[in-house]
């Protein structure tokens, strides 16, 4: 069964360093996703995209994010300068088709650890 | 703006026990709904969804959960818990027709004792 992959599985930086996290979305979906889980809270939406654009973000997506698809199997999200309160559990998900009745696939996310 | 709630933050029960899991969720349009179970360091996956019709849905090992729309609520059950749906849950929502990102409730831990 296809799935949602995700590297690196964790990842430590230090304050002020840009990272770059990765995921190869399943192949025919168009529709992708980033969220995030701080350790003890809830899963919030941080951006989505499609058709190679932003197609909405949350208010925590602000100018330190980023995200791209630079070739056809990649959608990567990019922290500029990564702050402690960054550390967190990164989801990529993806969905298929048009319509809203699709769900959402996750992958198994990206441990960031700030220090 | 869309928001779920989730009251049972940590539910520990005994084998064979049921399951009741309550979800609530607040939004003015048609939503699509979701459980997610996540277990011990894996990635969430999905349990169950609701889009429309029959309001009880069944979804994977033995869970089901019924929407009641004049109640805003999506309530997760099972009938006899295994140790092995120890996990946290997670009920989600999200709108059928513009934003489409999932809004998560805060989550329940569910503990089951052999």
């Amino acid at each position: 069964e296809p799935e949602v992959t995700q590297t690196p599985s964790h990842q430590v930086t230090q304050m002020g360093q840009e990272v770059i996290l990765r995921c190869v979305p399943i192949s025919n979906h168009l529709y992708f996703y980033w969220y995030r889980q701080i350790l003890g809270q809830k899963v919030e939406f941080l951006v989505s995209f499609y058709n190679n654009e932003i197609s909405e973000k949350s208010e925590i997506f602000d100018d330190q994010f980023s995200v791209e698809r630079p070739d056809g199997s990649n959608f990567t999200l990019k922290i500029r300068s990564t702050k402690l309160e960054d550390s967190a559990m990164y989801f990529c998900a993806s969905r298929g088709t048009s319509g809203g009745r699709n769900e959402q696939y996750f992958g198994p996310g990206t441990r960031l650890t700030v220090t | 703006a869309q928001s779920v709630s989730q009251h049972n933050h940590h539910v520990i029960l005994s084998e064979a026990a049921s399951l009741e899991l309550g979800c609530n969720y607040s939004y003015g349009g048609t939503v699509n709904l979701f459980w997610y179970v996540q277990y011990p360091g894996q990635h969430l996956q999905l349990l169950l969804k609701y889009f429309s019709g029959d309001p009880l849905v069944k979804g994977i090992k033995g869970f089901e959960a019924e929407f009641i729309k004049s109640k805003f609520s999506f309530n997760l059950r099972k009938p006899s818990v295994q140790w092995s749906d120890t996990a946290e849950y997670f009920c989600a929502v999200n709108a059928q027709t513009g934003r489409r990102a999932l809004t998560f409730g805060s989550g329940t831990r569910l503990q089951v004792q052999p």
